[in-house]
């Protein structure tokens, strides 16, 4: 069965250091996975997606996740955290079931960025 | 484009009250779906659509009913609220496997979101 954890409610990082939020999976396929990211009191935007084109997915806003099979990790990082990154960032997992692609979310996890 | 919009952005409820939520999307995308989100637990899918004319439950449809009579909008309706459905409610849309159109057919697009009070 697909599911999604993401390993921390809450990170906290002092802007122009890295990020690095982590999410681990379980598919008993090959999953297609989404970060998507929710700034406060508005909807949720795509920031990369994998499909098994490449396992280094580059992103909006500079962000980046690695796809490790071995691993079952699809990991967000970005090399240096600007106040505009604080928000709440969803890592997702698909599954093809009732004839359409189900969204399978993490509980999600807030990024609190500090001057 | 304006992607997926939702209407209204806000609105409080007394319990027993019945209201309607609307989105709409400009995308041509066959398949929309209307998810929850409450807090520490991700988005829950209520009921989805995979064209017009069609509903589907998702995991949580006790309470809500849908309705797509036309290809770019998907109504939510609460036919008498109770406290436990204050939540944010998000519209999303995709496109179907084969069509054209905007993102791969496992990329939803979300609306902006409605928040939902019942007192």
């Amino acid at each position: 069965a697909q599911s999604v954890t993401q390993l921390d409610s809450h990170v906290s990082v002092s802007e122009g250091t890295p990020v690095l939020l982590r999410c681990n999976y379980s598919s008993s396929y090959s999953p297609s996975l989404f970060w998507y990211v929710q700034h406060p009191n508005k909807g949720l935007q795509l920031l990369l997606k994998y499909t098994s084109a490449a396992t280094l997915v580059k992103g909006i806003n500079g962000f980046e996740a690695e796809f490790k099979k071995s691993e079952t990790s699809f990991h967000l990082t970005k090399p240096s955290a600007h106040m505009s990154d604080a928000a709440e960032y969803f890592c997702v997992v698909t599954l093809f079931s009732g004839g359409y692609n189900k969204l399978i979310f993490g509980a999600g996890t807030r990024l609190a960025v500090h001057p | 484009n304006a992607g997926v919009t939702q209407t209204p952005k806000f609105r409080v409820l007394k319990t027993g009250q019945s209201m309607t939520l609307l989105c709409a999307q400009d995308m041509n995308h066959e398949y929309m779906y209307w998810y929850r989100q409450d807090p520490g637990m991700g988005l829950r899918l209520i009921h989805y659509s995979v064209g017009e004319g069609t509903t589907a439950k998702g995991e949580v449809p006790d309470g809500y009913n849908v309705s797509r009579l036309k290809k770019q909008n998907f109504l939510l309706g609460l036919e008498s609220a109770a406290p436990s459905q204050t939540s944010v409610y998000f519209c999303a849309s995709s496109r179907s496997p084969g069509a054209s159109g905007r993102g791969g057919p496992d990329t939803q697009y979300f609306g902006p979101g409605t928040r939902l009070t019942v007192l």
